[in-house]
């Protein structure tokens, strides 16, 4: 029962690399969502997905890009690195009606 | 616009006391709301939920309670413990939205032996 797993868990970038984040759940849950938690800003809302195929903007999210094309998998894509997007990454996925169930974070810093 | 605030970036008890974790919101149309707990490296657990038709809702040492006129949530924990130290986000959400969660900067909570 690993619930969500993301992947890698720490990635140093140098400006302008890109990389893809993976966030995998085995719950079959329908909603998947990527946030970003920086010091004294708590999480912000980057990208969301209500189902296989479907993905929406959410409160930051310039910079990013992502794809949901296996209902268990959600991706989040960097296509050109900038150190304002060293930040703590965490995927969630919805547990309940109201609850989420959040991945241990990827720590990515950019260079 | 923070809609989700959390004004004390830090609170410190004595073990076996009661912690009190504050709350605001300015969003009217949030229906239902949440406190996550973090540890260091690890992502935030789910801790305990009210939905907008209640006032209190408990589960073991934590209750929430929810002043809808005020916009005003709070989480206590009784006794606290050691193992409580951590940080803690409120969050919430607005009916229709997808189950988009809106946070809180967060308090770290730390529990003094």
């Amino acid at each position: 029962n690993a619930g969500v797993t993301q992947t890698p868990k720490f990635r140093v970038l140098k400006t302008g690399q890109s990389m893809t984040l993976l966030c995998a759940q085995d719950m079959n849950h329908e909603y998947m969502y990527w946030y970003r938690q920086d010091p004294g800003m708590g999480l912000r809302l980057i990208h969301y997905s209500v189902g296989e195929g479907t993905t929406a903007k959410g409160e930051v999210p310039d910079g990013y890009n992502v794809s949901r094309l296996k209902k268990q998998n959600f991706l989040l894509g960097l296509e050109s690195a900038a150190p304002s997007q060293t930040s703590v990454y965490f995927c969630a996925s919805r547990r309940t009606d109201y609850g989420y169930t959040f991945g241990s974070g990827t720590r990515l810093t950019v260079v | 616009d923070q809609q989700v605030k959390q004004n004390s970036p830090s609170l410190s008890v004595q073990e076996g006391r009661i912690s009190i974790l504050n709350c605001d919101y300015t969003n009217s149309m949030f229906d239902y709301f949440l406190w996550y707990k973090k540890y260091p490296a690890e992502g935030p657990t789910f801790l305990i939920s009210i939905s907008s038709i209640k006032d209190k809702n408990e589960d073991g040492r934590f209750t929430v309670f929810l002043n809808k006129s005020a916009k005003h949530l709070s989480l206590h924990i009784v006794p606290s413990q050691p193992g409580d130290s951590a940080v803690y986000f409120c969050a919430a959400r607005s009916g229709g939205s997808n189950y988009k969660l809106t946070f809180g900067k967060g308090t770290l909570l730390t529990v003094n032996p």
